[in-house]
């Protein structure tokens, strides 16, 4: 069974200052994706960041980046120079196989940027 | 290019009554998926759809179905409502089946069940 844990329920963190989300992985199979969504107030599912479990460079999107350690099993997602906008909530996610099960998500990290 | 959408906005039924959900994925995506996030569960896999088939469906009752359709738009319904079938209903589309592929989420469907 895959599991995706996510220890900080919420975080405040100043506007312009960078973050880290952490996010820990569990699974035993070999090739995987790893994924984080932003679900702002409004509800929707935001994709921001992909990291696949046999690349080896850290993805990057703008601000976003995901650290990924494969031996420790985490992938944290870093937001570089967070703004007002970035205050929502943070899903780390799994897939794997053949997607049969869908994605596994953790708990969810609030973030609030404050000014 | 036009996102996943989802109808309608919000829903509300009383006990034992159904309700339809519908999702329209992105133009050339295959796979529908869709998921329930209640308060204090966190989102959880319902269904997958592809290529016009059930593909998978998560731990929820037989009450929770759906079906795709040939332009893989997606429909789920919901029989016997319970009060706990209270929560927000994502749908997302991908244009592939593998777990490694990323799935676009709608804006949901708030259901509430009175």
């Amino acid at each position: 069974a895959q599991k995706i844990t996510q220890t900080q329920p919420g975080m405040f963190v100043q506007e312009k200052e960078a973050v880290t989300l952490d996010c820990t992985y569990d699974t035993s199979d070999q090739s995987y994706g790893l994924f984080w969504y932003k679900q702002p107030s409004s509800g929707e599912m935001i994709f921001l960041i992909y990291q696949g479990s046999y690349d080896e460079q850290n993805a990057t999107e703008g601000r976003y980046s995901l650290n990924f350690q494969k031996a420790r099993k985490s992938a944290n997602l870093v937001i570089s120079a967070s703004q007002l906008g970035d205050s929502a909530m943070y899903f780390c996610a799994m897939g794997s196989g053949g997607g049969a099960d869908g994605l596994t998500f953790g708990k969810g990290t609030h973030l609030i940027i404050q000014p | 290019e036009a996102g996943v959408t989802q109808s309608p906005t919000h829903l509300i039924k009383t006990r034992g009554q159904q309700a339809t959900l519908r999702c329209s994925p992105i133009s050339g995506h295959t796979s529908v998926y869709w998921y329930q996030q209640a308060l204090g569960l966190g989102l959880q896999f319902l269904l997958w759809y592809d290529e016009g088939e059930e593909r998978n469906r998560g731990n929820f009752p037989p009450r929770f179905s759906g079906r795709q359709f040939p332009n893989y738009s997606s429909e789920l319904n919901v029989n016997a409502l319970e009060l706990e079938d209270s929560a927000l209903y994502l749908c997302a589309s991908s244009d592939g089946q593998g777990g490694q592929d990323t799935q676009y989420f709608g804006p949901g469907t708030r259901l509430t069940v009175l």
